[in-house]
C-alpha cells in the first residue's frame, strides 16, 4: 500500500518551456503533500508543501510564481516550472502523507533538463 | 551549521564488513527521525525509524541520543545490495504540517 505516482520520469526541453509534472497517491488519500528539489550530490530541499484545497507554503529562497503548486484533489498534486531555465534542471521528488503526522511516501521522481 | 550533518562517506567495505553511519541535527525541536537509503537516480526510501531506546531490523540498528543530538547506523555483515547513499532524516513540525530535512547522505559501496 501507499504507493505514489510521479510522471513524467525523465523531460527533457527547450529553455524556456513550461513543464508539468504530476503526483498521484494511488491507493489512499494525501491530505498533504511535498515538492522536493535534489541537485548533484546534494541533499534533498524541500520546496513546498500543500494541503489540499489551500494555497501552498513555499520555503525561503522558492519563488512561488516560478513553480506553480496546485493541490485540487486528494489524490492529485501537480508542479508546473514556468519559464524553465538551465539552472532549474535538477531532480523533483513528490512525497503524500495522509495527514500532517503520518509518514510521507515518496513518488519515483522526475528528472528535468533544460537545455 | 547545517540542520542535519552526516560523514562525508564514501564508504568502500567488503562484503561481510559491519559498517556504522553517524549524524548529527541542530534542531532540538527534532521529532522523529529516519533512516532512507536513496539508490543512484531514484526517489529515497524508507529504511527504518529512529527510536530512543534504539531499535533493529535484521541486520540494521539505529540509536538516537536526544541529549548530543546525535543519530547512527550499524549495518552488519554487508551485503552487495547494500550499495547505495544512506539518507539521516529528521521530522519537526512547521507550516502546519510535519516536514522531513535530509542530510545530504552517506554513500555506501559493499565490494565483493
Amino acid at each position: 500500500g501507499a504507493v505514489v505516482s510521479q510522471h513524467p520520469s525523465w523531460v527533457i526541453c527547450k529553455s524556456g518551456t513550461s513543464v508539468k509534472i504530476e503526483c498521484r497517491s494511488l491507493d489512499f488519500q494525501a491530505t498533504t503533500m511535498f515538492w522536493y528539489r535534489q541537485f548533484p550530490k546534494q541533499s534533498l530541499m524541500l520546496m513546498a508543501t500543500s494541503n489540499e484545497g489551500s494555497k501552498a507554503t513555499y520555503e525561503q529562497g522558492v519563488e512561488k510564481d516560478k513553480f506553480l503548486i496546485n493541490h485540487a484533489s486528494l489524490t492529485l498534486s501537480t508542479l508546473t516550472v514556468t519559464s524553465a531555465h538551465p539552472e532549474d534542471s535538477s531532480f523533483y521528488i513528490c512525497s503524500a502523507s495522509q495527514g500532517s503526522s503520518q509518514p510521507q511516501h515518496f513518488g519515483d521522481g522526475t528528472r528535468l533538463s533544460i537545455l | 551549521r547545517k540542520e542535519v550533518e552526516q560523514d562525508p562517506g564514501p564508504f568502500n567495505v567488503p562484503e561481510g564488513a559491519t559498517v556504522a553511519f553517524n549524524c548529527t541535527y541542530s534542531n532540538s525541536a527534532s521529532q522523529s527521525f529516519f533512516w532512507y537509503r536513496q539508490d543512484c537516480r531514484k526517489e529515497p526510501k524508507l529504511l527504518m525509524s529512529v527510536y530512543s531506546s534504539g531499535n533493529e531490523d535484521g541486520r540494521f540498528t539505529a540509536q538516537l541520543n536526544r541529549a548530543s543530538q546525535y543519530i547512527s547506523l550499524l549495518i552488519r555483515d554487508s551485503k552487495l545490495s547494500d550499495s547505495a547513499t544512506y539518507l539521516c532524516v529528521v521530522n519537526k513540525y512547521g507550516a502546519g504540517s510535519y516536514q522531513l530535512t535530509f542530510g545530504k547522505g552517506t554513500k555506501l559501496s559493499v565490494i565483493p
